[in-house]
């Protein structure tokens, strides 16, 4: 039962341009929505992170934004470069629960 | 500082045999948990545990078991490997209860079941 849907499965991007990647959850008792970065031979690691009480959270080049009504989130990477190449998970977490459920994972390839 | 470490970084072994993984968090942080992460599937939730002595089954327990009797480590064991056990883990750890559940993970183990 997938909790957490991901979408594109991979996606390819030209330098400077805006990734765009999907998330859509149905619990709606969820209440914490991290992204998760992930380079090749290395573990996931926290990139962004937002609660449903605000709609959009921005760190640098990297924007969530939120539909609670909609129960979608999703991560803009702006100015997208090379070094943006991962792999980037989805996540959502219930307040006083300590797990998270993760989507199925979006592989981006940034090319000059 | 370390912070987390698994070892084996890579392992390959027979169906049926026995296999352990080891985790080792320099935090002191409560909570450890075991994800494996398979093509189209992202990261599943083994097994994960609140603080020494307790652990609970997450999604995909089945073929997995777990112990914690230090804080700092968090092994799991694949009692008798299957082909379908061939995946890689990796181990994450988060502090205490606090605003945001952060997990910080290790560089994972790859595990190869013949």
């Amino acid at each position: 039962q997938q909790q957490v849907k991901q979408s594109p499965q991979s996606l390819i991007v030209q330098k400077g341009g805006i990734s765009i990647i999907n998330c859509a959850y149905e619990n709606t008792a969820f209440d914490y929505f991290p992204w998760y970065q992930q380079f090749p031979g290395k573990g996931p690691a926290l990139l962004i992170a937002i609660r449903p009480d605000v709609s959009e959270k921005k760190e640098g080049r990297f924007t969530i934004s939120f539909n609670k009504s909609a129960k979608q989130f999703s991560l803009h990477i702006m100015d997208s470069q090379p070094g943006d190449s991962a792999t980037y998970f989805c996540a959502a977490s219930i307040r006083g629960n300590e797990k998270l459920t993760f989507g199925t994972g979006t592989r981006l390839t940034i090319i000059p | 500082d370390a912070g987390i470490t698994q070892s084996p970084r890579y392992k390959i072994t027979e169906t049926g045999r026995q296999v352990t993984l080891m985790c080792h968090q320099t935090w002191s942080h409560s909570y450890m948990f075991w994800y494996r992460q398979d093509l189209g599937h992202g990261l599943r939730l083994i097994y994960y545990s609140a603080a020494a002595d307790i652990t609970d089954k997450g999604e995909v327990p089945d073929g997995y078991v777990v112990s914690r009797s230090k804080t700092e480590n968090f092994p799991l064991t694949l009692e008798s490997a299957t082909r379908s056990q061939t995946s890689v883990y990796f181990c994450a750890s988060r502090a205490d209860r606090g605003a945001y559940n952060e997990q910080f993970f290790g560089p994972g183990t790859r595990l190869t079941v013949l």
